[in-house]
């Protein structure tokens, strides 16, 4: 199974703020890596896809990068309802696996 | 708008068989173009992908799980099933049921609210 590990695994940020967590795989993927936001009790919901491409009806404020193995996800400028934990997923091969997350607390 | 909705017993006991639902509305399970998956979650823990069904009949599973793990299909009623059979207290999760596209690599776009299985004697 390829792993996928994120950093951090929580940061402490203010609204307004620019904030960058990554993600890396235990081998290549290529690009086929997506970013999912989870809240308390919610389903995730996918942000983007292919690495960089924004989901229908997600916030511009939100990027995505990289390729082969290292991957970021950036919030522009980070918005009250953004305070989540962050999933990648990798969906190069079978079985599709998740990093461990990344939660975003409000500092 | 397409809506998935997970159901099932919220409690099982060990060595028993996990069984869930996931009826689909506002859109054909029996589309060509998607598969419809199993993923959980732990409490507290992260993302788990079970496996998933094409409405063909075609399946795929998490080998970690296998030996344990069968999904169907019933496209009379929209709907596919999770059974996982023997639980432990480490099957004790959040059951998500979920959809993406099917071509290579495609996301999980559509997720069900989820539903809490606890196993407990």
């Amino acid at each position: 199974d390829i792993q996928m590990t994120q950093s951090p695994s929580s940061l402490s940020a203010s609204v307004g703020d620019r904030v960058t967590f990554t993600c890396r795989a235990s081998q290549s993927i290529t690009s086929y890596l997506n970013w999912y936001q989870q809240k308390p009790g919610k389903a995730p919901k996918l942000l983007l896809y292919a690495a960089s491409s924004l989901q229908s009806g997600v916030p511009s404020r939100f990027s995505g990068s990289g390729s082969g193995t290292d991957f970021t996800l950036t919030i522009s400028s980070l918005q009250p309802e953004d305070f989540a934990t962050y999933y990648c997923q990798q969906s190069y091969s079978t079985p599709q696996t998740f990093g461990q997350g990344t939660k975003v607390e409000i500092k | 708008q397409l809506q998935l909705q997970e159901s099932g017993p919220g409690l099982v006991k060990p060595s028993e068989t996990l069984s869930l639902t996931c009826t689909v509305s506002g859109g054909s399970i029996s589309s060509s173009s998607y598969f419809w998956d199993w993923i959980r979650q732990p409490p507290g823990k992260g993302l788990e992908w079970i496996g998933s069904i094409h409405y063909s009949g075609t399946t795929y599973y998490n080998p970690s799980l296998k030996s344990r793990v069968t999904i169907s299909v019933d496209t009379s009623k929209n709907q596919f099933s999770l059974k996982l059979s023997s639980v432990t207290a480490a099957d004790t999760a959040v059951y998500y049921c979920a959809r993406r596209r099917g071509i290579p690599a495609a996301p999980f776009d559509y997720w069900g609210q989820g539903t809490l299985v606890t196993v407990s004697s």
